[in-house]
């Protein structure tokens, strides 16, 4: 199994929602990765979580709360975005170690209205 | 410092034409190098990397790249594309100081015409 698997790949919320984002390997990655992808753009690194812990966080703003529940899952908590947050999150994760290729999900679709 | 230059933003190309993308990196520094592909409404996949070894690397689906460390490049080519070569093109680096942090030129897209 060489699959990252986010769900739900489609979401529209209003800026005063609360939703969640989820992502789910089973590859025994220890790294795992949100980057945010805007239209015609290459992605941009939010979070890396290393062995269960947080270790980069790309100075996202604090609407945006990652969370490692185990080594296969990884959130991402969305609360009072705004219209500009709208993008396609990515998933991904590798082995940990340096150099290794990172596997990335298809992606969740991200509208805020 | 680092940063990825993809020196073409759209590459058109016809059928069975060959293609080459190129990538220029700026780093003080050893240097890990990928070529991913992202096709219409898909995440990212990876084409193939340079860890160290030989400089020609050869990936899925018929791509190569070559490491030129001279000129601090790593440009992608394939013989002949398909139709289904159509999709958007990221090289990106991986500082070996900074090991988590994969960074992403701007992209090129591929467009494949008949």
């Amino acid at each position: 199994d060489t699959e990252v698997t986010q769900t739900p790949k489609h979401l529209v919320m209003g800026m005063t929602n609360k939703k969640s984002l989820k992502c789910e390997q089973h590859m025994g990655h220890r790294a795992m990765y949100w980057y945010k992808q805007k239209a015609k753009k290459p992605p941009e690194l939010m979070f890396v979580y290393s062995y269960e812990k947080l270790s980069i966080n790309e100075s996202v703003p604090s609407r945006f709360s990652p969370e490692c529940p185990n080594s296969s899952l990884l959130n991402l908590h969305l609360h009072a975005l705004q219209p500009e947050d709208s993008a396609l999150y990515l998933c991904a994760s590798s082995q940990g170690a340096l150099g290794t290729e990172a596997f990335f999900g298809q992606g969740t679709r991200l509208t805020v209205v | 410092a680092q940063s990825v230059t993809q020196l073409d933003s759209q590459v058109p190309v016809f059928e069975e034409a060959p293609v080459e993308l190129r990538c220029n990196y700026s780093s003080s520094v050893s240097v890990y190098l990928f070529w991913y592909v992202q096709y219409p409404n898909q995440g990212l996949q990876l084409l193939l990397k340079y860890l160290s070894g030989s400089t020609l690397v050869k990936g899925i689906n018929g791509f190569e790249a070559e490491f030129n460390k001279s000129q601090t490049s790593f440009h992608l080519r394939k013989p002949s594309v398909h139709i289904s070569d159509t999709a958007e093109y990221f090289c990106a680096v991986i500082l070996r100081s900074n090991d988590y942090k994969l960074s992403f030129g701007a992209g090129t897209t591929v467009t494949v015409r008949a």
